[in-house]
């Protein structure tokens, strides 16, 4: 799987949007975007993935750069809940079902 | 909304006693797996479980560890003998397909060794 590289942390103040940057620029065509999060010692939770296309959901917004070699995921109005790591993770299409989680981006949401 | 429930929260035991670690994954879901978290370190992979077989394994997960799903809802790890070094965090998950699908994780479970 490509590797990624984020951030080690980021601040954000509440009610703003958060971007959070992902470089996977040795992301190959077959591999998607994951992004998961994991709220002080809880379970990890999945927030969206993409493979090329920018996605939304009711959680966030994934934009990929055309090249596909970074993306950015976006809290569009940041609340203190969404303190977190932020893990954004490259997987193969036909991969294992295993997630590589590496030491993701520390967000705190500041009042 | 259903979701991947563990148990016990907090286990703790003495080294080279064995324990196992319960987890019921969501109830349609067909892939399962272990990861564990030790204090301020990464989320690693231990192993993934599908149609009652191990389909893939880390280096982690050496002869000590072993899974099983002995009934329809329970899956279980089981280390045989702790060590110091396995007190972690584990996390089940659990999904509906193997690739491209969410996995759901559980509260997870701390392990203390002592």
């Amino acid at each position: 799987d490509a590797k990624t590289t984020q951030p080690t942390s980021m601040d954000c103040a509440e009610g703003r949007a958060a971007n959070l940057p992902c470089n996977h620029s040795t992301i190959s065509g077959n591999e998607y975007v994951y992004w998961y999060r994991q709220i002080h010692s809880q379970g990890p939770q999945y927030i969206i993935h993409g493979l090329k296309n920018n996605e939304t959901n009711e959680m966030a917004s994934l934009i990929i750069t055309e090249d596909r070699k970074s993306s950015t995921l976006i809290l569009p109005h940041a609340t203190l809940r969404d303190t977190a790591v932020y893990y954004c993770i490259v997987r193969v299409r036909g991969n294992t079902g295993k997630l590589i989680f590496g030491q993701g981006t520390t967000l705190q949401v500041k009042p | 909304e259903p979701e991947v429930t563990q148990t016990p929260s907090h286990q703790v035991t003495q080294m080279g006693q064995e324990v196992i670690l319960r987890c019921v994954p969501i109830s349609n879901h067909l892939y399962f797996y272990w990861y564990r978290q030790i204090l301020g370190q990464k989320v690693e992979f231990l192993v993934s479980f599908y149609n009652n077989e191990i389909s893939e394994k880390s280096e982690i997960f050496d002869d000590q560890f072993s899974v099983e799903r002995p009934d329809g809802s329970n899956f279980t790890l089981k280390i045989r003998s702790t060590k110091l070094e396995d007190s972690a965090m584990y996390f089940c998950a659990s999904s509906v397909r193997e690739v491209f699908s969410e996995q759901f994780f559980g509260p997870g479970t701390r392990l203390t060794v002592l």
